[in-house]
């Protein structure tokens, strides 16, 4: 069964990055595609990108493109998502889900909060 | 440009069935679409895949009441028999040249 799960909340000030790592298990992660979604309170889900992870080929929503990178550690099956120059608006909940063309599975969620 | 539209609310009364509504933007009718739960302070959780052509694959442990379908450029997820826990909101998401969009959400009250 697949199984992800994401590291712990942050606090973080505006313009500084953060990194949210999510580690999967149950699966054959280099045959799988990671996404990225995050959600402010009260708002709908929002997609950030994905990386392909056997290629490690990477694509970004255009909003993010220039302040977001996707990683994957194939080593600990562990997907990773780097967003930098944080403002106050990048305040949400970050959630990886993991497509391995028959279903899709689901983190629980990173509670980023931008703060000064 | 790719494009999810769903209605922001629908309701039904307990027991009873729904049939919820994601349309694809133009030049798009033959993509296939995701559908996803996410109950009140959860996280999302996958339910099932629709293709055009009507066909559907869901998720593990998804409950037969659960089912999908497709006419044209409309993408349907019916509810049947239901449950309170069926309160929620729903998403589509949607797949295309290295992007992946989601509809707007649809909050599904059970009266």
């Amino acid at each position: 069964q697949m199984q992800l799960v994401q590291s712990g909340p942050e606090v973080k000030k505006p313009g500084t990055s953060v990194k949210v790592s999510c580690k999967t298990s149950g699966f054959t992660f280099t045959n799988s595609a990671m996404q990225w979604v995050r959600q402010a309170r009260g708002q709908r889900l929002e997609w950030i990108g994905w990386i392909v992870v056997g290629s490690g080929n990477t694509n970004y929503a255009q909003k993010f493109q220039k302040r977001v990178t996707i990683t994957r550690d194939m080593s600990t099956s562990t997907a990773y998502m780097e967003l930098s120059s944080l403002r106050y608006e990048d305040t949400a909940v970050y959630y990886c889900a993991a497509d391995d063309m028959t279903t899709v599975s689901w983190g629980q969620g990173t509670l980023v909060t931008v703060s000064s | 440009q790719l494009v999810l539209t769903q209605s922001p609310s629908a309701s039904a009364f307990l027991g009873a069935s729904v049939k919820l509504t994601c349309s694809l933007s133009s030049g798009h009718s033959s993509y296939a679409i995701a559908w996803h739960q996410q109950q009140p302070e959860r996280g999302p959780r996958y339910l099932m895949k629709v293709n055009s052509d009507g066909s559907h694959s869901k998720g593990d442990g998804i409950p037969d009441r659960f089912s999908g379908s497709s006419s044209g450029a409309e993408r349907y997820l019916t509810i049947s028999s239901l449950q309170s826990e069926d309160e929620a909101d729903y998403y589509c998401q949607t797949w295309g040249t290295g992007i992946r969009v989601f509809g707007g959400g649809t909050k599904l009250t059970v009266l």
